[in-house]
């Protein structure tokens, strides 16, 4: 079955910690992303990656970087999280012109 | 710089009621579009796409048109179900951008049974 997992689901942390989301995908596509989503903002794009070691900046990176050393893995991280950081986030994966999103994870920054 | 509008946050209708999203567009180029929607607690997923060599899109009895005219990309669907409340996107995809989208803000749907 073709999915893409991201781990955690839910999490709180405090305003300065380190903060690790991971993306996984079990198709082998080689373009992956990642997305936060506020409401009324719809989805913004904060990096992008073009395969292992290829990653560009997305519409709003700033706070934010990424690290994908294998293909069907991709992490997002934020270094000293801010409360402004609290979202839903959400990586995905293309093939073609179709994007395949994760279930998302809820980061809560206090 | 490209954009994508919903002018519609919300919309709310009677199962059987007559669905219509608003979408526009703008951009400088040809883009490919998109329709995602997305269910409560579940990531978007592709409704229905088009492009500028077949003008129209349909899925699961939703249809759009893409028109250049007006740049707009607006959905409908003849008689909404319960199951169609969702939050709705749409998208784009610009001609030179390689795989990235421009989504707009997103209409949330809901049916009333």
């Amino acid at each position: 079955d073709m999915k893409v997992t991201q781990m955690p689901r839910y999490l709180i942390k405090r305003m300065g910690e380190n903060v690790l989301l991971e993306c996984g995908q079990d198709m082998s596509h080689e373009t992956m992303y990642w997305y936060r989503q506020d409401p009324g903002l719809g989805l913004q794009l904060i990096y992008i990656s073009y395969d292992v070691d290829s990653n560009s900046e997305g519409d709003i990176p700033k706070g934010y970087r990424v690290s994908r050393k294998k293909r069907e893995h991709f992490s997002l991280i934020l270094d000293s999280a801010k409360t402004n950081q609290t979202s839903v986030y959400f990586c995905a994966s293309s093939f073609g012109a179709e994007q395949f999103f994760g279930p998302g994870t809820r980061l809560t920054v206090l | 710089g490209d954009s994508v509008i919903q002018m519609q946050g919300q919309v709310t209708l009677s199962e059987n009621d007559f669905l219509f999203i608003n979408c526009t567009y703008s951009t400088t180029g040809y883009p490919t579009l998109f329709w995602y929607v997305q269910y409560s607690g579940e990531g978007p997923q592709l409704l229905l796409q088009v492009t500028t060599a077949n003008n129209k899109g349909s899925s699961r009895g939703f249809e759009a048109t893409y028109d250049k005219g007006t740049t707009s990309f607006h959905l409908q669907k003849t008689s909404v179900q319960e199951i169609d409340s969702a939050v709705y996107y749409c998208a784009m995809r610009e001609d030179n951008a390689g795989a990235k989208l421009t989504f707009g803000g997103g209409t949330r749907l809901t049916v009333r049974p």
